[in-house]
């Protein structure tokens, strides 16, 4: 069963750093490029950055383009987002979810990231 | 970016009814490959989206097959053959085949 599991959300004030974990099970985690997707609370989806399997291809949106860091640790089965430079407007709820011909075919339940002082 | 216009906002069914969801976006989504890359996600209360559909028309594992999906270039719809419970939610469609991918606001699906 494909597993994703996100942690490392959290309360923090504007301009800190956070970073994300999504552990992956269930599958051969280096075959398949992944993704950050975001839901501010009661708003609707964005598509955050993406990683390849090789970590070889990496992209982000316009609105975390040079804040946030995209990375995975293939051996350890797990990706990451680094956070920095956070806003009010970062509070959302923040899924991996995994890519396969070029869609989101699995995600994780989430996790929260709150940015308030 | 590529903008996902779906309608209704929301819908009031009952039980056993069908329903079809639009989604409509601003470019053509077929890619250079010839592939359509719009898909359907369901957003059930309180959890993460699930995927429905891929490329317009094909059913994800697990998927009954009261779920339908079609269209083409700019215009595709998501039918629900006989709702059930379990199919309330938010629906999504989404669109990866322009940079960056971009989602529809979403359709309510409520029990009338």
């Amino acid at each position: 069963e494909v597993q994703l599991v996100e942690s490392g959300g959290g309360l923090v004030q504007p301009g800190r750093s956070l970073k994300l974990s999504c552990v992956a099970s269930g599958f051969t985690f280096s075959n398949y490029g992944m993704n950050w997707i975001r839901q501010a609370p009661g708003k609707g989806l964005e598509w955050v950055a993406y990683i390849s399997s090789g970590s070889s291809y990496i992209y982000y949106a316009e609105t975390v383009k040079g804040r946030f860091t995209i990375s995975r640790d293939n051996a350890k089965n797990t990706l990451y987002l680094q956070m920095t430079s956070l806003r009010s407007e970062d509070t959302a709820l923040y899924y991996c979810a995994r890519q396969t011909l070029r869609h989101f075919d699995y995600w994780g339940q989430g996790v929260m990231v709150t940015v308030s002082s | 970016d590529v903008v996902m216009t779906q309608t209704p906002p929301s819908l009031s069914v009952a039980i056993g009814q069908s329903v079809s969801i639009s989604c409509k976006s601003s470019q053509s989504l077929v890619y250079s490959d010839g592939k359509t890359y719009l898909h359907w996600l369901l957003q059930s209360p309180g959890r993460s989206p699930k995927r429905l559909i891929y490329q317009v028309s094909n059913l994800g594992s697990g998927v009954p097959d009261r779920f339908s999906g079609t269209g083409s270039q700019k215009d595709f719809t998501l039918k629900i053959s006989r709702v059930e419970a379990e199919d309330l939610g938010v629906y999504y469609c989404a669109q990866t085949t322009h940079f960056p991918p971009t989602f529809g606001a979403g359709t309510k699906l409520e029990l009338k």
